[in-house]
């Protein structure tokens, strides 16, 4: 398996714009959780997925921001409008439900918005 | 709840010695106890993790960790350091209560000097 795939890998878009962030899990996880890492706040948990299903969505920073899970192979988290706040790397990671199994990190997607 | 601290930002220390990178927890049930390690510009990448049995494991690289019920503590450990050892570790918890959601502490810089 390729591991968990992003993209895009760099994103720099202007304020205001619509983002959308790609992510593909590995497959047979039923786990899939989005991330938010910067400087300031460290590693944010933004929303979780089980089964296609978001499961706590509560680390979701605003209405601005949104994710869908259309199917077990393909998730996105858009962002709109983007702010400069949003700049961050965005993670995606995937696990099993094989219980104690640890998280697959994708590369992240470096957002910069302008 | 679940939370993790990584009390110390950063530890530096020269090249053959010993390591350690501090994270105590708390949860609720008991733990499933993971260590990541990220590199500049990647996602985390998973080191070793407790889920039960012997309180000491090995993972990837050399590394491992004691589990301590009575202290709530999970320590990272490395016998001699390696100057490509030098990342960003993170502590995760999860209870096993959760099959899904990870806590993760706010990190710590490894520094490893020659």
């Amino acid at each position: 398996d390729a591991g968990v795939i992003q993209s895009p890998r760099h994103e720099v878009t202007e304020m205001g714009q619509e983002v959308t962030l790609r992510c593909k899990p590995i497959s047979g996880h039923d786990y899939l959780f989005w991330y938010r890492q910067t400087m300031m706040r460290g590693l944010e948990l933004l929303i979780y997925f089980n089964n296609n299903v978001p499961i706590d969505d509560s680390g979701m920073p605003e209405d601005r921001f949104s994710a869908k899970m259309p199917n077990a192979s393909f998730s996105t988290l858009k962002i709109q409008p983007s702010e400069p706040r949003d700049s961050a790397v965005y993670f995606c990671a995937s696990s099993s439900p094989v219980w104690g199994t640890e998280a697959f990190f994708g590369q992240g997607t470096r957002l910069t918005v302008v | 709840a679940q939370s993790v601290a990584q009390p110390e930002d950063q530890v530096n220390v020269a090249e053959g010695n010993p390591l350690t990178v501090k994270c105590t927890y708390s949860v609720s049930g008991n733990p499933y106890l993971f260590w990541y390690v990220q590199y500049p510009n990647r996602g985390l990448q998973f080191l070793l993790k407790y889920i039960t049995g012997d309180n000491l494991v090995k993972g990837s690289y050399g590394f491992e960790a004691e589990f301590n019920k009575s202290q709530t503590s999970f320590h990272l450990k490395k016998p001699s350091a390696l100057v490509s050892d030098s990342a960003l570790y993170f502590c995760a918890v999860r209870d096993n209560t959760n099959a899904g959601k990870s806590t993760f502490g706010d990190g710590t810089t490894l520094t490893v000097k020659p």
